[in-house]
């Protein structure tokens, strides 16, 4: 199973808003609505954020958003914070196995 | 409090096996199944495999399938993870997860998960 497709890197200033993609394929992202979202700081366990595309677990702030659209699944980071600079990482559940995006850091610059 | 504490950093030489612990307490241990997923240095997740602990059943990601063996020990509520024949692209930090079951319908997330265990693989 190929790994899901992330950008290395995005960057904004804090208060701006920024979108970090997960390009799939038909046979995963395009194919279920089972797209979580972890967040990671430096030296950390990943941390849930968003799950079947769309929800937000108890705790999590509102300024995380997720979609999809196809293949292709977004995150959106409102209101950006010094805080919220981490690494995003995307999953996708697929036929009993689960393929994660490489991963994209967040600068808030 | 929803935890799984998972054992501490190893070094292991090539061609060596590690085993990794992962204890879940503050929650039904066989009301979740437990994944392992791994993250080279400076590198994303990569997903190995899941134990059902209630029947010990697995799955194992294509890759790794002949070359690890998770169990369980049900008395303890812990899970195993033991990857065989180690190369040096093994080094990796080594997490469990849990994805919560019930009723016959499981999450399809992975929450909470462990700290993660270093292993290095070095001769």
């Amino acid at each position: 199973q190929s790994a899901l497709t992330q950008p290395a890197s995005v960057s904004g200033s804090p208060g701006q808003s920024i979108t970090i993609s997960c390009t799939g394929s038909s046979s995963d992202v395009g194919a279920y609505d089972y797209v979580s979202w972890y967040q990671q700081h430096p030296g950390r366990a990943p941390k849930l954020i968003i799950y079947d595309v769309i929800n937000r677990p108890s705790g999590v702030s509102n300024r995380f958003s997720g979609s999809k659209s196809g293949n292709t699944a977004s995150l959106t980071i409102s209101g950006l914070q010094a805080e919220d600079e981490a690494d995003y990482c995307c999953t996708s559940y697929t036929n009993n196995t689960w393929v994660f995006g490489g991963g994209t850091k967040l600068t808030v610059l | 409090q929803v935890q799984l504490v998972q054992s501490g950093a190893e070094v292991k030489k090539p061609g060596a096996s590690v085993k990794v612990s992962c204890k879940a307490s503050g929650f039904t241990f066989t009301g979740y199944y437990l994944h392992w997923v791994r993250q080279a240095p400076g590198q994303g997740l990569e997903w190995m495999g899941w134990i059902n602990p209630n029947s010990g059943g697995t799955h194992y990601g294509r890759k790794f399938q002949g070359w690890v063996t998770m169990t369980r020990d049900t008395s303890i509520s812990t899970v195993y993870m033991e990857l065989n024949r180690l190369r040096s692209d093994d080094t990796a930090v080594y997490y469990c997860a849990s994805q919560y079951c019930s009723g016959g319908r499981c999450s399809t997330w992975f929450d909470p998960w462990g700290q993660g265990t270093l292993v290095i693989v070095s001769s």
